[in-house]
């Protein structure tokens, strides 16, 4: 089945850096590629999605790239906030007509004022 | 409602005891997802719903883990026996479309002693 590896599993920046998060899958035959953000304690909630017929995308602040060739996909954040301080997930799903995401082991951001 | 509801938001309960978790999507919502997140994980795919059917179980970890829609709406997610392993939080999702959006749940935290 899919593997999602996600680096790094911690990453602390200082307002106003840009933050790269970094994902790896293991499976060709995924095409959709969602990354959530997660605050403590609360509900994990999409922040930018691609497939796999796109190689970028970008809204605002934040970006995602695909690489199909090497199976990774990233994200990144550009002129960081405090408020962007939490835990991103990144996640893998195949073309089954349904979302059936295998999820990364997240990256816990530090955005330091 | 605005979001989707899950209740309890905590339950804590003795090894060998069952529980039920309960789901309320956003309504017009005709996919419903059940996820399991352990601490420090990311979410795990366990079932998932389209209308009263469940269409894919495949995460389900065993039998004693068991989840119902009989209406389309409404989703119960019941696990019989309960062990100290099955201690996580349990997200609910729903979306308006089979690859649309997920929305996801505030979750349910389960601590069996």
């Amino acid at each position: 089945g899919e593997n999602v590896e996600q680096h790094p599993s911690t990453l602390s920046v200082q307002e106003g850096d840009s933050a790269v998060i970094k994902c790896t899958y293991s499976d060709s035959a995924s095409n959709y590629f969602p990354w959530y953000k997660q605050e403590l304690g609360k509900r994990p909630q999409l922040i930018i999605d691609i497939r796999s017929n796109v190689g970028e995308k970008k809204d605002q602040r934040i970006a995602v790239t695909l690489n199909k060739t090497a199976k990774h996909f990233s994200l990144h954040i550009t002129e960081t906030q405090p408020e962007d301080s939490a835990v991103y997930f990144c996640a893998a799903s195949m073309n089954t007509g349904f979302q059936k995401l295998v999820f990364g082991t997240g990256t816990r951001l530090l955005v330091s004022p | 409602g605005a979001g989707v509801s899950q209740t309890p938001s905590n339950k804590v309960t003795e090894k060998g005891k069952y529980v039920e978790l309960r789901c309320d999507p956003i309504s017009g919502h005709t996919a419903l997802y059940w996820y399991r997140q352990s601490l420090g994980q990311g979410p795990e795919f366990l079932i998932y719903f389209q209308g009263t059917g469940a269409a894919d179980d495949s995460g389900l970890p065993n039998d004693r883990f068991f989840a119902v829609r009989p209406e389309g709406s409404v989703s119960t997610l019941k696990i019989q026996r309960t062990e100290r392993g099955d201690s996580a939080v349990y997200l609910c999702a729903s979306s308006f479309s089979t690859a649309g959006e997920l929305f996801f749940g505030e979750g349910s935290r389960l601590t069996v002693l």
